[in-house]
């Protein structure tokens, strides 16, 4: 069974570096899939972050682009995000997920995500 | 970017009743559209993808179909355990999300 769990602080100052880490187990990161974050504000909708292949290929929100940094560290089965920059608005639940995702066009993809985290909660205050 | 819209954002129904949720895309899409289904402070389970497959473990009672911009989540009788929100997703974008509640 694969199990995603994502750690790291769960308080971050405005302008800081937000950073989480997610540890996949029952599956090897090497495998065929990609990995991705999303990510809740509180009462609201789901926001994809982006994803990550182990070749280190990654996609990113272009609203986010700028800020968001994913990696890989395949000797520990686990990927992780950081967000730079961070304001109140960055306050969410950030999950990650095992992605299925392929390219159909440069803007369309055949990308859904399973098996999810359980999601940790991250807020941005001094 | 494509974006998604869902419709309606809330429902009330009854246990056993046909719920019907709606999902545009901004653009084509073929049938890249995925359904999730989260509970209050759970993480979304994929219910659906591919507009119409059923992912595996998931209750027959869900189905979905649609192609181009016009897809549709249904579930033919509804449990207590389906109150949720749902989502529909393509690419990088997620519906608002329809909340299922108890009337």
């Amino acid at each position: 069974q694969v199990q995603l769990q994502e750690s790291g602080p769960g308080l971050v100052k405005p302008s800081g570096t937000l950073s989480l880490t997610c540890a996949v187990s029952g599956d090897s990161i090497n495998n065929n899939n990609w990995w991705t974050w999303v990510r809740q504000p509180p009462g609201k909708g789901l926001e994809w972050i982006g994803e990550i292949y182990h070749s280190g290929s990654t996609n990113y929100n272009p609203s986010l682009k700028s800020r968001v940094t994913i990696s890989i560290d395949k000797s520990k089965n686990q990927f992780s995000l950081k967000l730079n920059s961070v304001t109140a608005a960055d306050a969410a639940v950030y999950y990650c997920a095992r992605a299925q995702s392929l390219k159909v066009f440069d803007w369309l993809f055949l990308r859904w995500f399973d098996p999810w985290g359980q999601g940790t909660l991250v807020t941005v205050s001094s | 970017d494509i974006q998604m819209t869902q419709s309606p954002s809330s429902l009330s129904a009854s246990v056993g009743d046909r719920v019907t949720i709606s999902c545009r895309a901004s653009q084509i899409i073929s049938s890249y559209l995925n359904w999730y289904q989260q509970k209050l402070g759970k993480a979304p389970k994929l219910l659906i993808y591919g507009a119409s497959t059923l992912q595996s473990g998931v209750p027959s009672r869900f189905s979905a179909s649609g192609s181009g911009t016009e897809f549709t989540l249904t579930i033919s009788s509804l449990q207590p355990e389906d109150f949720a929100t749902y989502y529909c997703q393509q690419s990088g974008s997620f519906g608002g999300g329809t909340k299922v509640e108890i009337k």
